[in-house]
């Protein structure tokens, strides 16, 4: 029983480059979310899915896009990274927000 | 806006004391769920206790307890008998509606031997 798997754990990008973060679930959620974790700022959200085949926008989605083909999966991408996208980033499922998030173990990214 | 703040940044205890880390939200919503989120130096976040907003009874989980005051918008988390691995930053959490959560900057705590 994985959970929520994110791969990478860690990562370096050059101002520019592109990448992808993946997020899988074993759990059959419904809801996958994206947050971003920044010194003295806790999480944000990023983006969001509500369902297979759905995204929408969270708190700071600029500069990040996502897309949610399989239901077990939610992929997060950076078109062209800028150094303000250095961060933690987490992604996190549910069956429903009264049981709360199950979340992966994060991805440290680093922008230079 | 809705939103969830956390005003102590860090706090520091003596193992076996007692500590409490404060939480206020805003909302204009009736019924909604409130969560403490443990994240300890291991990154990993760990679901701590949950609160349903329509429920008078405060949630207990072993030594983790909270004071929920609804009319006050207050969500406190009680640590009793503090334990060494303990030391984690506490992450308050509140329903945002749409099956999302918005969380507070989080307070780091530690516990010292």
């Amino acid at each position: 029983n994985a959970g929520v798997t994110q791969t990478p754990k860690f990562r370096v990008l050059k101002t520019g480059q592109s990448m992808t973060l993946l997020c899988a679930q074993d759990m059959n959620h419904e809801y996958m979310y994206w947050y971003r974790q920044d010194p003295g700022m806790g999480l944000r959200l990023i983006h969001y899915s509500v369902g297979e085949g759905t995204t929408a926008k969270g708190e700071v989605p600029d500069g990040y896009n996502v897309s949610r083909l399989k239901k077990q999966n939610f992929l997060l991408g950076l078109e062209s990274a800028a150094p303000s996208q250095t961060s933690v980033y987490f992604c996190a499922s549910s069956s429903g927000i009264s049981y709360g998030y199950t979340f992966g173990s994060g991805t440290r990214l680093t922008v230079v | 806006a809705q939103t969830v703040t956390q005003s102590q940044p860090e706090m520091s205890v003596q193992e076996a004391e007692t500590v409490t880390l404060s939480c206020t939200y805003d909302t204009s919503e009736s019924n909604y769920y409130l969560f403490w989120y443990k994240q300890p130096p291991s990154r990993q976040m760990i679901l701590v206790i949950r609160q349903e907003a329509y429920k008078q009874q405060n949630a207990t989980e072993n030594r983790f307890s909270v004071n929920f005051q609804k009319a006050a918008k207050s969500f406190s988390l009680k640590i009793s008998d503090s334990q060494l691995g303990d030391t984690a930053m506490y992450f308050c959490a509140f329903e945002q509606g749409a099956q999302k959560l918005v969380f507070g900057q989080g307070t780091r705590l530690t516990i010292n031997p």
